[in-house]
């Protein structure tokens, strides 16, 4: 089945422990996303890649990194998480950036 | 800088009418357009993706319009079912960066 998968679902951790969230597809597809969605803000753009090796920031980076070694990976890396990165994170890949996004199911994390 | 915005924030409609969802943007410099809904605890998903250079986009009970000179998007749900009960979400994607700025949504409510 045509999927984007996230890891974990949902994720409680302190200040300041680094964690990864992971995002994988199925579909050979080139574009690849993370955005962040808060009440009162909706969604917002953290970071994307346009292909392996290439990354580029999005609306809201501080705080966040990303890589993208192969096509499938795409993982959200919080190297010291803050209170203010409660959220709720989905990952979303389509064939190139100009085509239907897909998204996974989103993974809810809360920093205490 | 490109400000997405839908109104009304929640709508509620008898199963069976014909309705209408606005996105309004500031920028007309889009790349595409799409329309996603959101259903409650799951991810978005993609209904219609309009190019820049379309005017409008259709499947199935469903109508896209784009209207750049105006900055302006509908969404056309014929026959609305309960089922077509969510968050529509509108997003725009920028022409200079490939960055989609999104919408805040229209709660919609289909009454048995």
């Amino acid at each position: 089945e045509a999927q984007v998968t996230q890891n974990p679902r949902y994720l409680i951790t302190v200040t300041g422990k680094k964690l990864t969230v992971t995002c994988s597809q199925n579909m050979n597809h080139e574009y690849m996303s993370w955005y962040r969605q808060d009440p009162g803000l909706g969604l917002r753009q953290i970071y994307y890649s346009m292909n392996v090796e290439v990354t580029d920031k999005g609306d809201v980076p501080e705080g966040y990194k990303v890589s993208r070694k192969e096509k499938r990976n795409f993982p959200l890396i919080l190297e010291s998480p803050s209170p203010n990165q409660t959220s709720l994170y989905f990952c979303a890949s389509s064939f190139t950036h100009n085509s239907p996004l897909h998204f996974g199911n989103g993974t809810r994390l809360t920093v205490t | 800088k490109q400000e997405v915005t839908q109104i009304p924030a929640a709508l509620s409609v008898p199963e069976g009418e014909n309705l209408v969802l606005n996105c309004s943007f500031t920028d007309s410099a889009i790349y595409n357009l799409q329309w996603f809904r959101q259903d409650p605890g799951k991810g978005l998903t993609s209904l219609l993706l309009i190019q820049s250079s379309q005017r409008e986009q259709t499947s199935g009970r469903l109508n896209a319009s784009l209207d750049k000179s105006s900055g302006r998007s509908t969404l056309y749900i014929a026959a609305s079912q309960p089922g077509d009960s969510a968050t529509y979400l509108c997003a725009v994607k920028l022409d200079s960066n490939y960055q989609l700025i999104w919408g805040a949504g229209t709660k919609l409510i289909i009454k048995p």
